[in-house]
């Protein structure tokens, strides 16, 4: 079963508006993580944030984390076309850190 | 350099084919993995190796089998392959942090595998 799942599935935004994607988890983790992949191609980490962490922010992007909801939400401000991608939370539990699940993913669409 | 490569990129093999996924990366890290993803959906961990070893079967079929014959490279040895097998195959590596906890992956761009 799925440690991670996002919503909404799908976003279609246009460019300069800020997207919002969100993943839920199950159990506790040591830390969360957001990759993107561009369509059939492999993933890029994008930013990790760890469990005693609640926001961090790289660029254009900002991660929260909130543990006692086990949710954390994605933030891209100024979207451009370029970030047209599926977006992926992953996460370690706690007991397990050697495995890495990946959420259900956003796929995000940029229209110029 | 901080590339994983992945060969080949694609393939294509009948149900009774041997053949193999290669997959190398020389950023010194001793973590190496390998994914399934099937289409528009997230990846799903096969096999983790760690330190060359062998630390996580996700109950994978036996008619895959991985190897790692060193610190850099990783094997996907496929044998005997249903069509449902067909997927992208992932490749990734990361540090190994004493603290266990997760350190980012790096990914290849995958083997668009399909069976026949």
């Amino acid at each position: 079963s799925q440690q991670g799942e996002e919503d909404p599935q799908a976003l279609s935004i246009q460019e300069g508006e800020n997207a919002t994607m969100n993943c839920s988890y199950k159990t506790s983790i040591n830390n969360l993580q957001w990759y993107r992949q561009n369509s059939g191609r492999g993933l890029v980490h994008l930013i990790l944030i760890r469990s005693n962490e609640r926001e961090k922010h790289s660029g254009r992007l900002r991660v929260t984390l909130d543990t006692s909801k086990k949710s954390s939400s994605l933030l891209i401000t100024a979207s451009r076309a370029a970030d047209t991608a599926s977006y992926f939370c992953a996460t370690d539990a706690a007991r397990s850190a050697r495995q890495l699940t990946f959420g259900s993913g956003t796929q995000l669409t940029v229209l110029p | 350099d901080t590339e994983v490569t992945q060969t080949p990129k694609h393939l294509v093999m009948g149900m009774t084919n041997k053949k193999s996924l290669k997959c190398e990366q020389h950023m010194g890290h001793r973590a190496m993995y390998w994914y399934k993803q099937k289409a528009k959906k997230p990846p799903e961990l096969m096999f983790v190796y760690s330190y060359e070893k062998l630390s996580i079967n996700e109950s994978v079929p036996s008619r895959f089998s991985p190897e790692c014959p060193n610190s850099s490279l990783l094997n996907l040895h496929l044998h005997a392959l249903q069509p449902e097998d067909s997927a992208l195959y992932l490749c990734a590596s990361s540090q190994v942090d004493m603290g266990f906890t997760y350190n980012e992956q790096f990914f290849g761009p995958g083997t668009r595998l399909t069976v026949l």
